[in-house]
């Protein structure tokens, strides 16, 4: 099975940066997904990585090494609507459509 | 707004009920998923059909049956379920090897 973990809780002031670290240990790894959830909406997809580095998208960065079993999620410039839980998911290559999500982490941001 | 439309937005119903959960997409994604998330917890995949055939069942209670009648529609009918079986039941749908995408689901009270 896959085992990853992400952070809880993350509080950050609006305006501000907030980096979501998250590391997994998996066999076979073919992709790792953030998606932002807000309380009682469905999950909205942000980013993907397959291969190391960054994937910029607007005010979202992932960045993704495969070597350390490690990415993370960027939040620049930081917004009052971006309170949300932010869920990382890895696909492996022995099912291209299952995708195992860590347990999320809920980010508050304050005014 | 999402592109992958799920009815009813709540569902309530007793142990002894038969229903159905819909969803429908018209992306012309040929996979679609059920998933099943309880309350501060990430979604957990119940069924995959690629294809219109049923790809991954995650041991899951023949209370639920997925039924997948063309590549643009997935059923899940529920049968004799369990107070526990109350959570947000999410439909999602991909292309091979793209990000998932997900409905706003359905929000289910077994009484």
């Amino acid at each position: 099975g896959q085992n990853i973990d992400q952070p809880t809780e993350m509080t950050a002031t609006e305006g501000a940066i907030v980096q979501i670290n998250c590391t997994y240990q998996t066999s076979g790894f073919n992709g790792l997904f953030w998606y932002q959830q807000h309380a009682g909406e469905a999950p909205t997809f942000l980013s993907y990585n397959v291969l190391d580095g960054l994937e910029e998208k607007g005010r979202f960065s992932s960045f993704l090494s495969r070597s350390k079993g490690y990415s993370y999620l960027l939040l620049k410039e930081l917004q009052m609507k971006d309170s949300a839980s932010y869920l990382c998911a890895v696909r492996t290559r022995s099912n291209d459509y299952k995708l195992s999500f860590g347990a999320g982490t809920t980010v508050t941001v304050r005014a | 707004d999402t592109e992958v439309t799920q009815t009813p937005k709540h569902l309530v119903m007793g142990m002894t009920n038969k229903k159905s959960l819909k969803c429908e997409q018209h992306m012309g994604h040929r996979a679609m998923y059920w998933y099943k998330q309880k309350a501060k917890k990430p979604p957990e995949l119940m069924f995959v059909y690629s294809y219109e055939k049923l790809s991954i069942n995650e041991s899951v209670p023949s209370r639920f049956s997925p039924e997948c009648p063309n590549s643009s529609l997935l059923n899940l009918h529920l049968h004799a379920l369990q107070p526990e079986d109350s959570a947000l039941y999410l439909c999602a749908s991909s292309h091979l090897n793209q990000p998932q995408h997900f409905g706003d689901g359905t929000r289910l009270s077994i009484l």
